[in-house]
């Protein structure tokens, strides 16, 4: 099992421009989440999907759009990437709710 | 807003001594979790402590939880230079998808 998959790695944008950063997950769990991670702080929330066919705001959801396209993958847009988007972005799944599995998370860089 | 909050932020120790780490949070909770990071990765889970619960063992990991003042301590002993990396707490309040709120971390450098 590959576990929760993130890409890309890297990004480098231009102010203005849109991306979409791609998650999956292959543990059949119903709970999905996005987390933006800045330097010396903790994670985030951006959205989370408790299960398919829902989505819900979370601590920081400006500027930021999700997509639950099925039970396995979870997207989050960026319509216009702004400079202080600039960040690491983690996806999460969960099935329970207790325990979290994280992908290796997308480098963000906007310019 | 982050509702764990570690202290210390940095700590620094000798291989083979033991590291404690603390949490605080505001809010009740249903229960509080601890994370690793290694540098430039992804999140691991290493412990869940439930609400009912004051104490919990996981190979070399010891957490205590004392939700009377909102607080909880990870203990690593005997402490090995591959424990070097950031550790965070997460608790959950509850609720329909179990959102965890994290903490800011406590990086932890374990000297060989």
């Amino acid at each position: 099992n590959a576990g929760v998959t993130q890409t890309p790695k890297f990004q480098v944008l231009k102010t203005g421009q849109s991306m979409t950063l791609q998650c999956a997950q292959d543990m059949n769990h119903n709970s999905m989440y996005w987390y933006r991670q800045d330097p010396g702080m903790g994670l985030r929330l951006i959205y989370y999907s408790a299960s398919e066919g829902t989505t819900d705001k979370g601590e920081v959801p400006n500027g930021y759009n999700v997509s639950r396209l099925n039970k396995r993958e979870f997207s989050l847009r960026l319509e216009s990437a702004a400079p202080s988007q600039t960040s690491v972005y983690f996806c999460a799944s969960s099935e329970s709710g207790d325990t979290q599995y994280f992908g290796p998370g997308t480098r963000l860089t906007v310019l | 807003s982050q509702q764990g909050e570690e202290d210390p932020q940095a700590l620094s120790i000798q291989e083979g001594e033991n590291a404690t780490m603390n949490c605080s949070y505001k809010t009740s909770i249903n229960n509080l979790q601890w994370y690793r990071q290694n540098s430039g990765r992804g999140l691991v889970h290493l412990i869940l402590i439930r609400s009912n619960e004051r104490e919990k063992h996981s190979g070399r990991l010891r957490v205590t939880l004392d939700t009377s003042k909102k607080s909880s301590s990870l203990l690593i002993t005997a402490s090995r230079a591959a424990d070097t990396a950031s550790y965070f707490c997460a608790t959950d309040a509850g609720g329909s998808a179990r959102q965890l709120t994290f903490g800011s971390g406590t990086q932890l450098t374990v000297l060989p």
